[in-house]
């Protein structure tokens, strides 16, 4: 089945560094959706990205979704150490629902 | 407001015994799905529900039987667990389509021993 894939796995940055995840998958994604877990806590919906080029912003986060729907990426600027936590981005089915997560990326933030 | 309340947080089981996971959602969501997420594998979808009385197979089935006999409910049995089976089981219901994304629950830990 359809697969994505996450990079980096890990990430440790300086606080008030940039970080950016990439998520790829080698056919046409429906729509894909991104989500934040905390150390020891459960995913939470960030953002849903349906359209080719789409860039969403919330606050310090920049989502954007490939001209050919086939990658998708978050970035954080000047990362505070709240941002601590894993990213997944997930991709969507229409009509199941479903969702099927790549595999995260873990970003550390020394204060 | 409580969202999606998953029983028990915490459980050790023996291998080849029983149990079912209970998830709870209170937002007349249509859609629920059984995750397990492992280090270094993410989530993987088990079984997952469109609708009352239905359900389906996700990517990792086997081992695993789920019923939703109510909207709001949806069960994950195991009949008979085995060390594999050790993981955090998130639950996790939308709305149809799921365009405001997953609610999860707080999640269960089970270690099979």
């Amino acid at each position: 089945g359809q697969q994505v894939m996450q990079i980096p796995q890990y990430q440790h940055v300086q606080e008030g560094e940039d970080f950016t995840t990439y998520c790829n998958s080698s056919t046409t994604l429906s729509n894909i959706q991104w989500y934040k877990q905390r150390p020891g806590g459960h995913p939470v919906f960030l953002i849903q990205l349906v359209k080719s080029g789409e860039v969403k912003k919330q606050k310090r986060l920049t989502f954007q979704f490939g001209e050919a729907k086939k990658n998708s990426s978050l970035h954080i600027t000047a990362t505070q150490t709240t941002d601590v936590g894993t990213y997944f981005c997930a991709e969507g089915s229409s009509n199941t629902g479903k969702l099927i997560f790549g595999q995260g990326t873990t970003l550390q933030v020394k204060p | 407001n409580a969202g999606v309340t998953q029983t028990p947080k915490f459980r050790v089981l023996k291998t080849g015994q029983s149990m079912t996971l209970l998830c709870a959602q209170d937002m007349n969501h249509e859609y629920m799905y059984w995750y397990r997420q492992d280090p270094g594998m993410g989530l993987r979808l088990i079984h997952y529900s469109v609708g009352e009385g239905t359900t389906a197979k996700g990517e990792v089935p086997d081992g695993y039987n789920v019923s939703r006999l109510k909207k709001q409910n949806f069960l994950l049995g195991l009949e008979s667990a085995a060390p594999s089976q050790t993981s955090v089981y998130f639950c996790a219901s939308s709305t149809r389509p799921p365009s405001y994304g997953y609610t999860f629950g707080s999640g269960t830990r089970l270690t099979v021993v």
